[in-house]
This record gives structure tokens, sequence and C-alpha cells, in this order.
């Protein structure tokens, strides 16, 4: 099955600055990895994903890259601001099989 | 979107009793609901998957006689917590692929919040 590797487990960045989040899979079958910001008690909201046709992919200030080589993807959040401050979770997957989430980043957005 | 509805949000019950979470698929039929388990500062594990009209498929470590999935109906999919006990106390989140499963995304119920005394 997929294996999904996330770093860092805790991230500080101070307002206005970037915020990268790493995952590497495992599956080279894995076509879909979508990334999600979780608040505290609440389900996981969905806020960009990239499929393995595309090698990157942009929202307004969210990024995402994707290294089909090397597998391994990964979160880009520009001007960060206060309410980026969340737990964010990267996962693969796109089968049968569901999503393999990684363990999760804890983003702090410093004022 | 599809709409994912799940309840209870929360349920405090007493060590021995069953809870049972429902899910519900509102806008489009969920052919497979993927059953998710969520400990205090930790990632969502994988518990099982059900299909509907067949037999769950349950995770290695799940035990599925303790935790009985139901998915009866195109739109509907239960998880029963038989006998509760303190360690089971979690936040069990179902979700189910749109389109049966052909974009690979998943939509989220709101996720029920366990608490056994």
């Amino acid at each position: 099955g997929e294996n999904v590797e996330q770093h860092p487990s805790t991230l500080s960045v101070q307002e206005g600055d970037s915020a990268v989040i790493k995952c590497t899979y495992s599956d080279s079958a894995s076509n879909y990895f979508p990334w999600y910001k979780q608040e505290l008690g609440k389900r996981p909201q969905l806020i960009i994903d990239i499929r393995s046709n595309v090698g990157e992919k942009k929202d307004q200030r969210i990024a995402v890259t994707l290294n089909k080589t090397a597998k391994h993807f990964s979160l880009h959040i520009t001007e960060t601001q206060p309410e980026d401050s969340a737990v964010y979770f990267c996962a693969g997957g796109g089968g049968a099989d569901g999503l393999t989430f990684g363990k999760g980043t804890h983003l702090i957005i410093q004022p | 979107g599809a709409v994912v509805s799940q309840h209870p949000s929360r349920v405090i019950c007493k060590s021995g009793t069953s809870v049972k979470i429902e899910c519900r698929s509102l806008d489009f039929q969920a052919t497979t609901m993927f059953w998710y388990r969520q400990f205090p500062k930790q990632s969502l594990m994988l518990m099982a998957t059900s299909n509907e009209g067949s037999k769950a498929t349950y995770e290695q470590g799940v035990e599925k006689d303790k935790f009985l999935i139901n998915h009866a109906s195109l739109t509907l999919s239960t998880l029963t917590v038989t006998s509760a006990h303190p360690e089971d106390s979690s936040f069990y989140i179902c979700s189910a692929p749109p389109n049966h499963g052909a974009t690979g995304e998943l939509f989220f119920g709101e996720g029920s919040r366990l608490t056994v005394l």
C-alpha cells in the first residue's frame, strides 16, 4: 500500500513570510495528491490538489508542486496570514484504496 | 460540491455501551465509504472501507467485531462501536468519493467526537 511521509511536524513562520511543507510517497501508481487544512475539532478542508499529469498548480497564495520521478510533492503558502495557522495534511492515492495521509504539519504564524 | 452529512457530532457514552455513527451522502450516490479515526494531535488513519451491498474491508489491527460497518444503501453508511471502552475515545470521520471514485477526491463528513467514560 501507499506510505506518505510529511515534514516538518511543526513549522513556525513570521506573518508575511512563506511556508513550505514537503511530502514523499511510495506508490508509483498513486495519481492524486491533495492537501488538507484542519482546524481543531473540524473536518479536513481541501485547499489544493494536484494530479500526476501536472507538475505545478497555483491558487492565489497557495501552490503545490509535484515531482513524479522523485515521488515528492510540496505545499507552498506565500504571504502567510494569522488565519493560515492550522494543521496541514498531505495525502496520496486516488484509487480504490482511498487516500493515505501524512502525519500532519502544525503551522504557526507568528505576528 | 458533494456533501456528506455525519452525525452525531459529539457523543459521550459509558464504558460497555454501543454507539452508532451515521454518514449520508446528500447529493450523490456513495458506492464506497471510507471510515477514518483520528486520535488527538495525530493523523487520519483508515479503519475500514465499506462498499454498498457487500462486507466492509478492515485495515490491519482494526477489529471487525468491535467496529461494525453497514452500507446497506447508496446514501447511508453506519459505524457502530460496540462495547466501547475509554481507549476508543477518538474523532471518527467518514469520507466518500463522488463519481464512483473516478477523480480520487474525497468528501468528508463533519466528524464525530466520541468520548467513552
